[in-house]
């Protein structure tokens, strides 16, 4: 299937913990981000990436590090996982500034 | 602060009604797109509409744009119990890369 597909779908973790969140798209697109969405279901860009160069990066935490190994891949990592990043993380792609193809999501807790 | 902030925040209508969303933004956009995200899903593309556009049409959906006043609404006819989701704008500020931001979204009901 072509789509954007993200793992894990559900993370429960302490707090003080390290933790990745993987994207791969094979919809051949050249542009990939990372949302959050929060508890009230508010969706904020974080980071996006162009052809494996990091574009835009909004006022997110250092503890959120994102890397882009190839075109078609955006891992998220997290350091220092604290209570208020509990939240979904979505990620998504675009072929330019076309619409956007969303994965379903991982469900962070920090407890 | 958020771009986008729509309203109603819940809608609960029967099957077979029309359901209008509204959208305000606050600056000068590129586009304006509408998605659908299904409880514990991703978002999926509705419709974009460009800011020289003043209408689009897609199926059962409707989107207008008023620049002026820097709203849109969409328009679902005939809605289905499938239709029940929760809908967002998101408004492109052409700045040279895409960056949405989006609205608080409308919860939408249909009821068989």
């Amino acid at each position: 299937d072509t789509a954007v597909s993200q793992t894990p779908k559900y993370l429960v973790t302490q707090m003080g913990n390290d933790k990745s969140i993987k994207c791969e798209q094979n919809l051949g697109h050249d542009t990939m981000y990372w949302y959050k969405q929060d508890s009230k279901k508010f969706l904020k860009i974080m980071f996006s990436y162009n052809n494996k160069e990091l574009i835009i990066n909004e006022t997110v935490p250092n503890r959120f590090s994102p890397k882009s190994p190839d075109k078609a891949h955006l891992n998220l990592h997290i350091n220092s996982l604290e209570l208020g990043d509990s939240a979904v993380y979505f990620c998504a792609s675009s072929l330019g500034t076309s619409p956007l193809h969303f994965g379903n999501g991982t469900r962070l807790t920090v407890t | 602060s958020q771009q986008g902030e729509e309203d109603p925040q819940a809608l609960s209508i029967q099957e077979g009604e029309n359901a209008t969303m509204n959208c305000s933004y606050k600056t000068s956009i590129n586009n304006l797109q509408w998605y659908r995200q299904n409880s514990g899903r991703g978002l999926v593309h509705l419709i974009l509409i460009r800011s020289n556009e003043r209408e689009k049409h897609s199926g059962r959906l409707r989107v207008t744009l008023d620049t002026s006043k820097k709203s849109s609404s969409l328009l679902i006819t005939a809605s289905r119990a499938a239709d029940t989701a929760s809908y967002f704008c998101a408004t492109d500020a052409n700045t040279g890369f895409q960056k949405l931001v989006f609205g608080t979204g409308t919860r939408l009901l249909v009821s068989p």
